[in-house]
């Protein structure tokens, strides 16, 4: 079955410092990947994904994901946090397994948590 | 355009009772879903439907039934509540193309004692 894993459960920072959090997945095979932000008490939004070409992909809040298929890695970057990126933020993939049903498998999950 | 609306945001059940929690979406998507998120799980697909009149089974669907009568509504029923179905519940909604994105609603926050 296919799987995700985020290495890192809580990434605490300092605020202007570079962050990155982790995302592997288990699939060899094509994969759509997503990563959702939740805020405190919120939904999920989605800040970014990858379908196909480029594999370095933007959201429009400065952060940036690069596909890495040799490596199955997705992982999340921001070269400098603000307070308000402190949130949770889930890695998710969609993949042959899910047919034409849309259906996603998120990682666990990883906190990020910007300090002043 | 409210997007994926839940009700109730919160509940507290005993244990035993019933409950049905409503999803209703206004963006005439064909695909609907339920999630629970629990502390360092994720979140995981309880049930699924990819149309009107039409539901599957998800990875944790034991204890939960779900209907989908209407193309804008998505109703998760617990017909005898257990404390460990106490947890986040997450409706989402996606227009069924390949590549298009899940919309979420705020959640609906459950706690069976």
């Amino acid at each position: 079955a296919q799987s995700v894993t985020q290495l890192d459960s809580q990434v605490p920072v300092f605020e202007e410092a570079p962050v990155e959090l982790r995302c592997n997945y288990s699939s060899s095979v094509s994969v759509y990947l997503f990563w959702y932000v939740q805020y405190p008490n919120q939904g999920l939004q989605l800040l970014l994904k990858y379908l196909s070409g480029s594999t370095l992909v933007e959201s429009i809040n400065g952060f940036e994901a690069e596909f890495n298929k040799s490596q199955t890695s997705f992982h999340l970057r921001k070269p400098s946090v603000h307070i308000s990126d402190t949130a949770e933020y889930f890695c998710a993939v969609r993949g042959p397994g899910s047919g034409n049903t849309g259906k996603l498998i998120f990682g666990q999950g990883t906190t990020l948590q910007v300090k002043p | 355009n409210a997007g994926v609306t839940q009700t109730p945001k919160f509940r507290v059940l005993k244990t035993g009772q019933s409950m049905t929690l409503l999803c209703a979406q206004d963006m005439n998507h064909e695909y609907m879903y339920w999630y629970r998120q629990d502390p360092g799980m994720g979140l995981r697909l309880i049930h699924y439907s990819v149309g009107e009149g039409t539901t599957a089974k998800g990875e944790v669907p034991d204890g939960y039934n779900v209907s989908r009568l209407k193309k804008q509504n998505f109703l998760l029923g617990l017909e005898s509540a257990a404390p460990s179905q106490t947890s986040v519940y997450f409706c989402a909604s996606n227009l069924g193309v390949q590549n298009t994105e899940a919309f979420f609603g705020q959640g609906t926050r459950l706690t069976v004692v």
